[in-house]
């Protein structure tokens, strides 16, 4: 069975700190995406990487995909209030039907 | 585009009972997938639908079902509740692209089984 393992599991910082989230796994992907959900609502996509060692930046935050394809890292720099919410990671294995393979997440808190 | 809706937002049911969630998907999107979502156990994929027809289906039991029709609009049934039922359930529009794919989720269904 493939499992995305994402560390930490939760993660509470001051508004202006950096910080690195992971998602790792066994098995190799063809694509990872790195989705945030907010309370009450669906995970929103950020980023899509597709190539070993890619990196990605959306503003703040910078994603990389491993060399391998096994696994992930989300940086986010100063991180703001607004950053807040539930961070995941899914993989896709082209032949596993186009299923994802999700993340339990990493839970973000940012304190003003 | 209007995004993908799924009605209603909070449903709060009794052991024993039936229910039935609606998802609208993004207008030209012929794909649906339904995630079921825990604090413990994350997304749990339940199945997927393309042109109303199954395409994939998790580990779920029979007691899980879903349709999808011809306007693409979609429908889990879940029958028989159970207290381990309670999560947020949660719809995805799916756009198909070469290597990849990209889903758009709905705000979700959460449910309460008491």
């Amino acid at each position: 069975t493939q499992l995305l393992e994402q560390s930490p599991q939760f993660l509470s910082i001051q508004e202006g700190e950096n910080l690195t989230v992971y998602c790792n796994s066994s098995s190799v992907f063809s694509s990872l995406q790195w989705y945030r959900q907010e309370p009450g609502e669906g995970p929103v996509l950020l980023v899509t990487v597709v190539t070993g060692g890619e990196v990605k930046k959306l503003k703040r935050l910078t994603f990389q995909f491993g060399d391998a394809r096994k696994d992930s890292s989300l940086h986010i720099t100063a991180a703001q209030p607004g950053d807040t919410g539930l961070y995941l990671c899914a993989g896709a294995n082209a032949g596993n039907n186009r299923k994802l393979i999700w993340g339990l997440g990493t839970s973000l808190a940012v304190n003003p | 585009k209007a995004g993908v809706t799924q009605t209603p937002r909070y449903l709060i049911k009794t052991r024993g009972q039936q229910v039935t969630l609606s998802c609208s998907p993004i207008s030209g999107h012929r794909s649906v997938s339904w995630y079921q979502q825990t604090p413990g156990q994350g997304l749990q994929f339940l199945f997927e639908y393309f042109s109303e027809t199954q395409r994939n289906k998790g580990n779920f039991p029979g007691r899980f079902s879903g349709r999808q029709f011809s306007n693409s609009r979609s429908e889990m049934n879940v029958s028989t509740l159970e207290l381990g039922d309670s999560a947020l359930y949660l719809c995805a529009s799916n756009l198909y692209g070469g290597r990849t794919d990209t889903q758009y989720f709905g705000p979700g269904t959460r449910l309460t089984v008491l």
